[in-house]
């Protein structure tokens, strides 16, 4: 059974950096194809698509918010992490992670946790 | 980035009627190398994270019911519930998986009448 917990800081201040950690089980991340991404959600807001690391270390991040991404996993702890950095209260979300099944750039998300919400205020 | 647009973006729909949500993309989502549009759809509750309906386009994920359904190619997609339940009352999102980043469309919102 494949499920996935985000976990980390609910609050930040403006201009720091967010690190959450997903860390999950019931895949590996070192099974060919297999991803695991972020996904946020502001309060009432759509999803918006955020950054995704696959088995082989490949990367992909959200264009306009690349400079402030960074992710990378650990594969024998099986964790996931997301950095964020120079945060805004826009960046006020829900945080999602979420499985991303082979064959590689599929791009779907076919299990996901439950969510942080992180709220980004002085 | 490709653009999701979504039509309606709330729908009331009588339980046991059809409910029909369109998913337009700002360019094709079509892969020349295997034919497949690169379409999902999700469905998400109040309070939980979204749930993976459907890929490439039609592909039902397991334990979907087999009212839902999706079609579609190239730019527009329709996701269809052919007889509403009480449990489909959610928002419903179609996303993109055929470049990066892997966008998804604004909601639609699902009522019961």
């Amino acid at each position: 059974q494949i499920t996935l917990k985000e976990s980390g800081p609910t609050l930040v201040k403006p201009t720091q950096t967010l690190t959450l950690t997903c860390t999950f089980s019931g895949f590996s991340l070192s099974t060919s194809g297999v991803g695991v991404g972020w996904i946020r959600q502001p309060p009432g807001k759509a999803l918006e698509w955020l950054a995704l690391i696959y088995w082989n270390d490949d990367k992909r991040h959200s264009p306009s918010l690349k400079s402030r991404l960074t992710i990378t996993k650990d594969t024998s702890k099986k964790q996931v992490v997301l950095t964020m950095t120079n945060m805004d209260p826009v960046d006020t979300a829900t945080y999602y992670c979420a499985h991303s099944p082979p064959p590689q750039w599929l791009g779907t998300f076919d299990y996901w946790g439950l969510g942080i919400l992180v709220t980004v205020s002085s | 980035d490709i653009v999701m647009t979504q039509s309606p973006d709330s729908l009331a729909v009588s339980l046991g009627e059809r409910a029909t949500i369109n998913c337009k993309s700002s360019q094709s989502v079509l892969s020349s190398s295997n034919n497949k549009n690169y379409l999902a759809w999700y469905q998400q509750k109040p309070g939980q994270p979204p749930k993976l309906l459907i890929y490439w386009t039609s592909i039902r994920e397991s334990g979907v019911p087999d009212r839902f359904s999706g079609s579609g190619s190239g730019t527009d997609f329709t996701l269809t519930i052919s007889s509403l339940q009480a449990e489909d009352v959610a928002v419903y999102y179609c996303q993109q998986s055929y470049s990066t980043p892997y966008t998804f469309g604004q909601g639609t919102k699902l009522e019961i009448k």
